[in-house]
């Protein structure tokens, strides 16, 4: 079965520190692997997207990881701001077919 | 346009009633998607146009649900005889295999949702 975890679901953390958001999957045959943020109320935004021979990707302040041997992904938050406080969501899409496959996400709280 | 745009932001309607929501995707993306997020739920896949090719309805959740992309541009998701269950937020989607600048290529732009609440 294709599934997209996520964890935590929920974090909170003071404002400065670095954290990480995990994504375990079990999509098959696997194509790419997308992080998303999304604010309250708005649309998700596009962090970064991961293909197979990627094993890291940088933007800004976020580095995603990617291990597909394992299928796991993390997100890695360096110095953390208010405004990072947000849902990050992870999507795995198959090389076959137009299926996208979504986490419910990690709700990141960062606290002055 | 700048980005990819829906109306309404919020529409609330009677349980039973049908529901029209609009997506104009960005300016020469041939790809359009459309989803669904539930409370506490993650984003859920409905419906997936990619030029003129036959569109990819595999997340539609009911035959309740069905969707339009005229001339390749705007699109319109319709939920008839709406149920208390449709009530969510619907996310819609474009992106393109070509790079144009300021927009990469095969990410997929959101719009900022419809709100539905079926009462």
């Amino acid at each position: 079965k294709n599934q997209v975890e996520q964890s935590p679901q929920s974090l909170i953390i003071l404002e400065g520190k670095n954290c990480t958001l995990q994504c375990n999957y079990t999509v098959s045959p696997f194509s790419n692997l997308r992080w998303y943020k999304q604010d309250t109320g708005r649309g998700p935004v596009s962090l970064t997207i991961m293909t197979f021979s990627e094993n890291t990707k940088s933007n800004g302040r976020y580095t995603a990881t990617l291990d597909a041997d394992t299928k796991q992904s993390s997100l890695h938050i360096t110095a953390s701001q208010l405004s990072d406080s947000a849902s990050y969501i992870c999507v795995v899409s198959r090389s076959t077919g137009n299926q996208f496959y979504f986490g419910t996400g990690t709700s990141l709280t960062v606290i002055p | 346009g700048a980005g990819v745009s829906q109306s309404p932001s919020n529409k609330v309607t009677e349980k039973g009633k049908d529901v029209e929501l609009r997506c104009d995707p960005i300016s020469g993306h041939t790809a359009l998607y459309w989803y669904r997020q539930s409370l506490g739920q993650g984003l859920e896949f409905l419906i997936y146009f990619q030029g003129n090719s036959a569109p990819d309805k595999s997340g539609l959740p009911s035959d309740r649900f069905s969707a339009e992309r005229t001339g390749g541009s705007v699109s319109t998701l319709t939920i008839q005889r709406t149920q208390q269950e449709d009530s969510a937020v619907y996310l819609c989607a474009s992106s393109s295999s070509l790079a144009g600048l300021p927009f990469a290529k095969n990410i997929q732009y959101f719009g900022a949702g419809t709100r539905l609440s079926v009462l």
